[in-house]
Parts: C-alpha cells; sequence; structure tokens
C-alpha cells in the first residue's frame, strides 16, 4: 500500500524557517518524482515545488522561488521542503503528493497535509 | 504562467443527474490537463490525466475531454460520494498551475 506520510508543520514567525519532510512507502521511491502542493485556509489548491525522480530537476513556484527549497534523500524514502524567509501568505496545509512518473507530471497519492502558520 | 478559469464556480445537481465542469487554460496546454476531486478534510485525488485518461480505480461515469485550452470533466450520473470541489491541473508549462476550483453541491 501506497503511503506518504507528511512533518514538520507548525507556527513560525514572519521571517523565520521550517523543514518539512515527507516519508513514502509502498512503492520504489527512487524511480518516482515527489511534489508539494498547498492550500491556504477556504482557498484552492497552488503547486509550489516539484523534484525529479534522480532529484536532477527541480522546480518551484514563481511565489516561492529563492525561498524554498526541495531535495530528497532516495536512501531515505524522503523529501523535503525547506522553507525560509516565510511570509503570511505561506500559510497553508502542505501537501506531499507521489508522481505517477520519474518526471514531475500528475499526483497520484497524497498525504493528508501538515499545516504551516506563519504569524507573529 | 498559465492560468486555468473553471466554470462554473458552483453547480447545483442531483443524484443521477449529468453533471459538466469546463476548465479554459490562458494558452494552449496541449493534452497535459488533468482533474482532481478534493472532499472536505481530505487530500485530493487523481481522477483523470492526460485529459482523458482515467486514474487507477476511478469509475466510468467519470470522463474527460478537450484539447488546447477548453477542457471538460463530465460525471454522466451523479453518485452521492461525487460531491466535492474538483480541480484542473496543467503540467504543459512552468510553473504548473491549479484552476480555481469548481464546487459541486447537491441540489
Amino acid at each position: 500500500e501506497v503511503q506518504v506520510l507528511e512533518s514538520g508543520g507548525g507556527l513560525v514567525q514572519p521571517g523565520g524557517s521550517l523543514r518539512l519532510s515527507c516519508a513514502a512507502s509502498g512503492f520504489t521511491f527512487s524511480m518516482h518524482a515527489m511534489t508539494w502542493v498547498r492550500q491556504a485556509p477556504g482557498r484552492g489548491l497552488e503547486w509550489v515545488s516539484g523534484i525529479t525522480a534522480s532529484g536532477g530537476g527541480t522546480y518551484y513556484a514563481d511565489s516561492v522561488k529563492g525561498r524554498f527549497t526541495i531535495s530528497r534523500d532516495n536512501s531515505k524514502n524522503t523529501v523535503y521542503l525547506q522553507m525560509n524567509s516565510l511570509r503570511v501568505e505561506d500559510t497553508a496545509v502542505y501537501y506531499c503528493a507521489k508522481d505517477s512518473w520519474s518526471s514531475v507530471t500528475y499526483f497520484d497519492y497524497w498525504g493528508q497535509g501538515t499545516l504551516v502558520t506563519v504569524s507573529s | 504562467e498559465i492560468v486555468l478559469t473553471q466554470s462554473p464556480a458552483t453547480l447545483s445537481l442531483s443524484p443521477g443527474d449529468r453533471a459538466t465542469l469546463s476548465c479554459r487554460a490562458s494558452q494552449s496546454v496541449s493534452s497535459y490537463l488533468a482533474w482532481y476531486q478534493q472532499k472536505p478534510g481530505q487530500a485530493p485525488r487523481l481522477l483523470i490525466y492526460d485529459v482523458s485518461n482515467r486514474a487507477t480505480d476511478i469509475p466510468a461515469r467519470f470522463s474527460g475531454s478537450g484539447s488546447g485550452t477548453d477542457f471538460t470533466l463530465t460525471i454522466s450520473s451523479l453518485a452521492p460520494e461525487d460531491f466535492a470541489v474538483y480541480y484542473c491541473h496543467q503540467r504543459s508549462d512552468w510553473p504548473m498551475t491549479f484552476g480555481q476550483g469548481t464546487r459541486l453541491e447537491i441540489k
């Protein structure tokens, strides 16, 4: 059974940093791209960042480029999202999702999300 | 970036009705369009990818069509569990984008 489990969310002040983790199981992790998608309270989905299966390709939304960094450790079946210079508008539930293929395409399994709140 | 505009914002129908949801792209996305369903308090679920391919375990009442800039998700006969929010998503160009969603509610 495919499982995706996010962790690391919490309350952080504006300008602060947070690192999200996403542990995956039930599939060959090193063969699939992974993605982060967020959803602000009461709002729609926003794609944040994606990483190819090998980790050689990383992609970002304009709203987070230069502040967020995605990475993965295929030996630990885990993908990370390092979030720096956080803003109030980054407040959202952050979902980690498994991609159908090795490149960033479509997201066939999702975690339940981890809440990030940026507030003073 | 490519903007996806979904219509209507809210669709009120009854179980057994046919639902037609629209997604229009600000420029061509070729066939690189997907649809997701999200129920309250749950993560999204992939329904359709590459315009018309059903994802694993998705019932045949869900179908997708379109090309270029205009796409449609059709639910042929609504089941009670189909009332949810639906999002389209494009992977044609970076950054990837989602539409703002269509809420399908019980009439």
